[in-house]
């Protein structure tokens, strides 16, 4: 079974400070994993997936197996990351997609 | 980039009648497309997945009979909420993949649906 988990349902960081959203996953087999933005009254779209290893936005993730973590993070914060940060992960099995309960991030000024 | 135009994004239906929800892919031909349901403050929920020119693969405690999902072109999928009831009311957001990329989905703008 397929399983995503984020602790933090709210976070809030002052502008310029540093910025971690926590996902952890649960899967037997090779998981594709993404995160997912939703800023307010838009759409959801993707913000990175851990295959491309790149960063957008300032965020990175980085997958960690051992952990079976794929944290987002930007070392400094901006207003305009407020959003809703949903962590997504995918299986091998098939082309589904589980979503975390997300983590509404708020940046204060 | 690839854009899927969902419609309507409010609607407002009273208990007992159906309702349609429409999911195109504008730009591109869509093999696969999902239906998840969202709950205020709670996660995206997968009702169902369906591919072009079958029958939909529902997930565990979706009703099909009361959700029903066409997927009739590459373009163009519909999920109606048969003899709708208040807790029916819901945020329902449509998913489109792209042939060829695998993981590449690309959301509609949800339709929020309220049952009176």
């Amino acid at each position: 079974a397929q399983r995503v988990t984020q602790p933090e349902k709210l976070l809030s960081v002052f502008k310029g400070a540093p910025v971690e959203l926590k996902c952890n996953y649960s899967y037997s087999g090779s998981p594709e994993l993404f995160w997912y933005v939703q800023y307010s009254r838009q759409r959801l779209q993707l913000l990175l997936r851990h295959i491309s290893r790149e960063s957008i936005k300032g965020f990175t993730a980085d997958l960690n197996k051992g952990e079976t973590s794929f944290h987002l993070k930007k070392p400094f914060a901006q207003e305009e990351d407020s959003a809703m940060y949903y962590c997504a992960l995918g299986g091998t099995s098939g082309s589904r997609l589980t979503f975390g309960e997300g983590t509404q991030l708020t940046v204060n000024p | 980039g690839a854009v899927v135009s969902q419609h309507p994004s409010r609607v407002i239906c009273k208990s007992g009648t159906s309702v349609k929800i429409e999911c195109r892919s504008l730009d591109f031909q869509a093999t696969t497309m999902f239906w998840y349901r969202q709950f205020p403050k709670q996660s995206l929920m997968l009702m169902a997945t369906s591919n072009e020119g079958s029958k939909a693969t529902y997930e565990q405690g979706v009703e099909k009979d009361k959700f029903l999902i066409n997927h009739a072109s590459l373009t163009l999928s519909t999920l109606t909420v048969t003899s709708a009831h208040p807790e029916d009311s819901s945020f329902y957001i449509c998913s489109a993949r792209e042939k060829g990329d695998f993981w590449g989905y690309t959301f509609g703008s949800g339709t929020r649906l309220t049952v009176v």
